[in-house]
C-alpha cells in the first residue's frame, strides 16, 4: 500500500514561516493536495495541484513540489493557523486516494 | 453554494451493516468531472479515504476495505449512499462525505473541495 509521510508536529512562533513536508514515491508524477483541519471541524482544502490556492484561502498559504516531496508553507503564521494539516495524493495508478498521517501545527 | 450533509445511525452493533447517506446541493453528480467520496477519521487519528463514485457511475474503493463497502448514487435525489458490512469497534469514526473533483494531468487525480460536517459512528454492543 502506498504511503505519504508527514512529520507528526511542527512548531513556529507567530509571524514566522511554517513549512510542512509530505514525501511519497509517486509525487514526482502526481500532484499534492493539502487540507487544514481545526478541532471539531471538517477538513478544508488549502492547496491543490501542488501550488494552487482555492478562492478564499489567504495568500500566506503556498505550496511547492520537488522530487518526491511536496511542501506546504504558511508565511506570517497567525494563531488561527494552528490546526492539523493533511497531504493527499493518488498512487502511481491514479485510481486510489491516500492521505498522509497529518501534521499538528502549533503556534507558540 | 455547495453543501453536503451526512446522515445515518450514531450507534451500530458489531457485525451489523452501516448505511450512511450523503445529501448534497449546489452541484450535479451527472456533470462531467463531478464525484462524491466517503472519508472517515477515527478519534484522534488521520483521515482515511473509503470510496468514490463518479458522474459516469464508476466506483472505486479502498483496497483494504473493498470487500465490505458499496457506494451508490441517486442522481435525481442528489444523494450518495455508502454501506459497510460487518462493522467492528475499530470502525468507530467520524464519517465524512466530500465533493470530489476529477482532474486529468499525466494520470487521473481526485481531490476534495467541499466537505460535509461529518457524522460520528460508534460501534459497540
Amino acid at each position: 500500500s502506498y504511503e505519504l509521510t508527514q512529520p507528526p508536529s511542527v512548531s513556529v512562533s507567530p509571524g514566522q514561516t511554517a513549512r510542512i513536508t509530505c514525501s511519497g514515491d509517486a509525487l514526482p508524477k502526481q500532484h499534492g493536495y493539502w487540507y487544514q483541519q481545526k478541532p471539531g471541524q471538517a477538513p478544508v482544502l488549502v492547496i491543490y495541484k501542488d501550488s494552487e490556492r482555492p478562492s478564499g484561502i489567504p495568500e500566506r498559504f503556498s505550496g511547492t513540489s520537488s522530487g518526491t516531496t511536496v511542501t506546504l508553507s504558511i508565511s506570517g503564521v497567525q494563531a488561527e493557523d494552528e490546526a492539523d494539516y493533511y497531504c493527499q495524493s493518488p498512487d502511481s495508478s491514479g485510481t486510489y486516494v491516500f492521505f498522509g498521517g497529518g501534521t499538528k501545527l502549533t503556534v507558540l | 453554494q455547495v453543501t453536503l450533509r451526512e446522515s445515518g445511525p450514531a450507534l451500530v452493533k458489531p457485525t451489523q451493516t452501516l448505511t450512511l447517506t450523503c445529501s448534497f446541493s449546489g452541484f450535479s453528480l451527472s456533470s462531467s468531472g463531478m464525484c462524491v467520496s466517503w472519508i472517515r477519521q477515527p478519534p484522534g487519528k488521520a483521515l482515511e479515504w473509503l470510496a468514490l463514485i463518479d458522474w459516469d457511475d464508476d466506483k472505486y474503493y479502498s483496497t483494504s476495505l473493498k470487500t465490505r463497502l458499496t457506494i451508490s448514487k441517486d442522481t435525481s435525489k442528489n444523494q450518495v449512499v455508502l454501506t459497510m458490512t460487518n462493522m467492528d469497534p475499530v470502525d468507530t469514526a467520524t464519517y465524512y462525505c466530500a465533493r470530489t473533483l476529477f482532474t486529468m494531468v499525466a494520470v487521473e487525480e481526485y481531490y476534495f473541495d467541499s466537505w460535509g460536517q461529518g457524522t460520528l459512528v460508534t460501534v459497540s454492543s
